[in-house]
């Protein structure tokens, strides 16, 4: 079954902290993962995919094909991550995406 | 915003009725996909157009709802009868295909927010 897991509904730091959101995915076939955003009443965005292998806005994330996982990790978070993210499988040649249930990120002053 | 838009973004219906939404994909765009979302979960596939033609239908999408995407640009989305489990939020998005297995991403829309009473 074509599944993606986010573990964690809320994840609570203090500006500053290191953040990990997990995500796990099952997938028979070669998995691409993405982490997609959403701010506070703005729209569904893309954050980065696993293939572009970038960082985006300080956040990184590696997918461990051995652990089916694609955690989402930044060193020092700021105010300005506290956001809605959620993780994504593509499941088709086209954009056809499974999503996790999503972890709402809070960053404390 | 040169985005994909949706209208409208809310609508609250009597249970039984039907409702249609619109979506705008950018322009360019040939691909363009339906989602739903309910409260506390991620964004769940509903459908698929390539142009104008519908190529992929999750089980999600019973009889009662139907999209359409005429000339290839928008689409629309209808529910017929509604019930109160169809309350959600529906995303569209769109991204262009350029060339064998390559794809842009997604850009999403804002949402139709959907409650029937």
């Amino acid at each position: 079954a074509q599944r993606v897991t986010q573990p964690e509904k809320l994840l609570s730091v203090f500006k500053g902290a290191p953040v990990e959101l997990k995500c796990n995915y099952s997938y028979s076939g070669s998995p691409e993962l993405f982490w997609y955003v959403q701010y506070s009443r703005q729209r569904l965005q893309l954050l980065l995919r696993h293939i572009s292998r970038e960082s985006i806005k300080g956040f990184t994330a590696d997918l461990n094909k051995g652990e089916t996982s694609f955690h989402l990790k930044k060193p020092f978070a700021q105010e300005e991550d506290s956001a809605m993210y959620y993780c994504a499988l593509k499941a088709g040649g086209y954009n056809k995406l499974i999503f996790g249930a999503g972890t709402r990120l809070a960053v404390h002053p | 915003d040169t985005g994909v838009s949706q209208d409208p973004r809310h609508k609250i219906t009597k249970r039984g009725q039907n409702v249609t939404f619109r979506c705008d994909p950018i322009s360019e765009h040939n691909r363009l996909y339906w989602y739903r979302q309910t409260l506390g979960q991620g964004p769940e596939f509903l459908t698929y157009f390539q142009n104008e033609a519908q190529l992929e239908k999750s089980r999600l999408l019973s009889d009662r709802f139907s999209a359409e995407r005429p000339k290839g640009s928008f689409s629309t989305l209808e529910i017929q009868r509604t019930e109160q489990g169809d309350s959600a939020m529906y995303l569209c998005a769109s991204s262009f295909r350029v060339g064998q297995g390559t794809n842009t991403e997604a850009f999403f829309g804002q949402g139709t927010r959907l409650t029937v009473v």
